[in-house]
């Protein structure tokens, strides 16, 4: 059983359409963390938050912690083709060197 | 600057052979991790090190052995593979940012063990 379930699994949208990711927890993380990775390469970080309710916007992408500091999402607003990928998220729990990845969401976005 | 590198990108393995998974990083990150990674399964971390001379085990250690050589390089060894053992192997090391770490990830080794 994983720490972060995330969900969808998969997600197939057309260009232009919004799309929101889901990763939730019964546990309390101090910083959670979205990560992006395509075919062949390593994840790279898109963001971190720390404070509960915390809100990031990187260009289209939007990102939010809960209240709790227990689940996370992330939006995209007028999905481009460049957005395809696994998304996954991460979060630490407190005095943890360690994170803890969800399984990811393999976002797949149709010209 | 040229980040976490990987070496052998590719690897294929027969039951019972060893091999050794380099890793090196040039940011002078003190802590370095192993995951791998399978299908639905996400990031799975193997071994850390949080600082040079210091490793632990993480999720999933069972197979393996790590050496964090000096600050710069940590290694993964397979003494006796097995076909479970088939997988993306990323290498990552850490920074402390604010409040928040932040992991650097390698390009990744891919595993087949027949």
């Amino acid at each position: 059983t994983q720490l972060l379930e995330q969900s969808p699994q998969f997600l197939s949208i057309q260009e232009g359409e919004n799309l929101t990711v889901y990763c939730n927890s019964s546990s309390v993380f101090s910083s959670l963390q979205w990560y992006r990775q395509e075919p062949g390469e390593g994840p790279v970080l898109l963001v971190t938050v720390v404070t509960g309710g915390e809100v990031k916007k990187l260009k289209r992408l939007t990102f939010q912690f809960g209240d709790a500091r227990k689940d996370s999402s992330l939006h995209i607003t007028a999905a481009q083709t460049g957005d395809t990928g696994l998304y996954l998220c991460a979060g630490r729990l407190s005095n943890d060197y360690k994170l803890s990845f969800g399984a990811g969401t393999t976002v797949t976005v149709r010209a | 600057n040229a980040g976490v590198t990987q070496t052998p990108k590719f690897q294929v393995l027969k039951t019972g052979q060893s091999m050794t998974l380099q890793c090196a990083q040039d940011m002078n990150h003190n802590s370095m991790y192993w995951y791998r990674q399978d299908p639905g399964m996400g990031l799975r971390l193997i071994y850390y090190s949080a600082s040079e001379g210091t490793t632990d085990k993480g999720e999933v250690p069972n197979g393996y052995n790590v050496s964090r050589l000096n600050k710069r390089e940590f290694s993964l060894r397979l003494e006796s593979a097995a076909p479970s053992q088939t997988s993306v192997y990323f290498c990552a090391s850490r920074e402390m940012t604010g409040s928040a770490y932040e992991q650097y990830f390698g390009p990744g080794t891919r595993l087949t063990v027949t």
